[in-house]
C-alpha cells in the first residue's frame, strides 16, 4: 500500500506571493490533517479534514486553508507569504479506527520564504 | 489548552546501552499518546503508542510508560543501535477529536 505522498517536495517563493501544497492520503484513509514543523515550534497542527469537511483548526492566521476533495486528496493554501511562514508543511492521514487513531505522516514539504 | 514538552532537548547514548526519553504533557483529560520517531529528511514514523486505561506498553525493543498521576510518558529504547538516531516526539489526543499536540522533540545520537 503507497504511503502518503506530498508535492511539492522542496518550494521557494518570495513574501507576498500564495503557495498551494498537496497531500495524497494512504488509500482508503478519510482523515487528513495539515503540521507546521519549525525548529523552534516543533510540530504544530493547522487544520484536519474528514469527508471534505474541516472538522478541526489550529490557531493559525486565516491566511492559511484547506480543502479536501471527494478522493480524500487534500490542498492546503498560503496567502500573502511571510518570511515566518518557512517551514516543514507536513500532512498526515488516519483511518480514525476505534482502536487506534494513528496518524501516518508524509515527507513534507519545504517551503521556504525569501 | 494542551502542551506537550520534553524534559531533555538532546541525549546521546553509547550502542548497545538503553535510551530513556521523557515527556511531560499537562491535560489530564487527555486519553491517547503516542511517540514518533523522525529521521532527518522524512516525516515523523510511528513507534508505539498507549492509551490513558494503561500504565506500559511493549513494542519490539520499545516500551512506553505512562504515569497518569504526574501527567508523565517516556520511551525506553533497548540496546540503543545507531538507526536509532533520530528526534522522538510525543504526542497526545485530546479527547475531544482527532487532533494531536506534539512536544518539540529530543534528540537521540547513538555513539558507535
Amino acid at each position: 500500500k503507497a504511503g502518503v505522498t506530498q508535492t511539492p517536495r522542496y518550494l521557494i517563493k518570495t513574501r507576498g506571493q500564495q503557495v498551494t501544497l498537496s497531500c495524497s492520503p494512504i488509500s482508503g484513509h478519510r482523515s487528513v490533517s495539515w503540521y507546521q514543523q519549525t525548529p523552534g515550534q516543533g510540530l504544530q497542527f493547522l487544520f484536519e479534514y474528514f469527508s471534505e469537511t474541516q472538522r478541526n483548526k489550529g490557531n493559525f492566521p486565516g491566511r492559511f486553508s484547506g480543502r479536501q476533495f471527494s478522493n480524500s486528496r487534500s490542498e492546503m493554501n498560503v496567502s500573502t507569504l511571510e518570511l515566518g511562514d518557512s517551514a516543514l508543511y507536513l500532512c498526515a492521514s488516519s483511518f480514525v479506527g476505534q482502536v487506534s487513531t494513528s496518524q501516518y505522516f508524509g515527507p513534507g514539504t519545504r517551503l521556504l520564504v525569501l | 489548552g494542551e502542551s506537550v514538552g520534553l524534559h531533555l532537548p538532546t541525549l546521546s547514548v553509547q550502542e548497545g546501552d538503553n535510551s530513556i526519553i521523557n515527556c511531560a504533557y499537562s491535560n489530564s483529560a487527555s486519553d491517547y499518546f503516542i511517540w514518533y520517531k523522525q529521521e532527518s529528511g522524512k516525516g515523523p514514523q510511528f513507534i508505539i503508542d498507549i492509551r490513558s486505561n494503561m500504565d506500559k506498553r511493549q513494542g519490539q525493543r520499545v516500551t512506553v510508560l505512562l504515569n497518569k498521576t504526574v501527567k508523565h510518558l517516556s520511551l525506553q529504547i533497548a540496546a540503543t543501535q545507531p538507526g536509532d538516531s533520530a528526534v522522538y516526539f510525543c504526542a497526545e489526543m485530546s479527547n475531544t477529536g482527532n487532533q494531536f499536540y506534539f512536544g518539540t522533540g529530543t534528540s537521540l545520537t547513538v555513539i558507535p
